[in-house]
């Protein structure tokens, strides 16, 4: 059963175009999301956060928009950069106070120069 | 630089033997994971730990072990390797804004 879905596993968009990333999630106590990039051979470094109190969060480039009635969260990267190009996961967490972040499968962005 | 190590970065196994992977944090997080990597699959959680002492189950611990003598350790041990661990391994600690720091990997092969 994956709770945390990416549908679409890759990207590919001209630089200086918005890159758009989608997150579907299926457990409705989910209430903290995180978005990591990660390049190759290197562990996955954090980019930016959303608390489900909130419906947007915004960090330079990089937006995350959440939609607790459709369970679903994207994130936006404007200009988008050939340096961008990564894999992105979303991750989700219920307020146990665990942490136990449940990971989505991972999209791979390509920015094309 | 503070962070989280890994090591090995690489090993090969035969099927059967035994191995550690041992990850260590310097930045005094209580909160400790490890997770694998399939290709084309995403992070799944085997173990955790809140605290020296305590250590708890995560999504796939079938196959592992762990334990947390200190704040700054959290070794992971496979007992018995089976071709079906042959994984990137990834150990992280929680920041003190809720966010996982992620070590560089171990990439396991098991033959």
């Amino acid at each position: 059963d994956q709770q945390v879905k990416q549908n679409s596993p890759s990207l590919s968009v001209q630089e200086g175009r918005i890159s758009i990333l989608n997150c579907d999630y299926t457990n409705s106590m989910f209430d903290y999301f995180l978005w990591y990039k990660k390049y190759p051979a290197e562990g996955p470094t954090f980019l930016i956060s959303i608390s489900s109190i909130k419906d947007k969060n915004e960090d330079g480039r990089f937006t995350v928009f959440l939609n607790k009635s459709a369970k679903h969260l994207s994130l936006h990267i404007v200009p988008s950069q050939p340096g961008d190009s990564a894999v992105y996961f979303c991750a989700a967490s219920a307020a146990s106070g665990t942490y136990k972040y449940i990971f989505g499968t991972g999209t791979r962005l390509k920015v094309l120069a | 630089n503070a962070g989280v190590t890994q090591t090995p970065k690489f090993r090969i196994l035969k099927i059967g033997q035994s191995m550690t992977l041992q990850c260590a944090q310097d930045m005094n997080h209580n909160y400790m994971y490890w997770y694998r990597q399939d290709p084309g699959m995403g992070l799944k959680l085997i173990y955790y730990s809140v605290g020296a002492g305590i250590t708890d189950k995560g999504e796939v611990p079938n196959g592992y072990n762990v334990s947390r003598s200190t704040t700054e350790d959290f070794p992971l041990r496979l007992e018995l390797a089976a071709p079906s661990q042959t994984s990137v391994y990834f150990c992280a600690s929680v920041t003190n804004t809720g966010e996982l720091f992620f070590g560089e990997g171990s990439r396991l092969t098991v033959l």
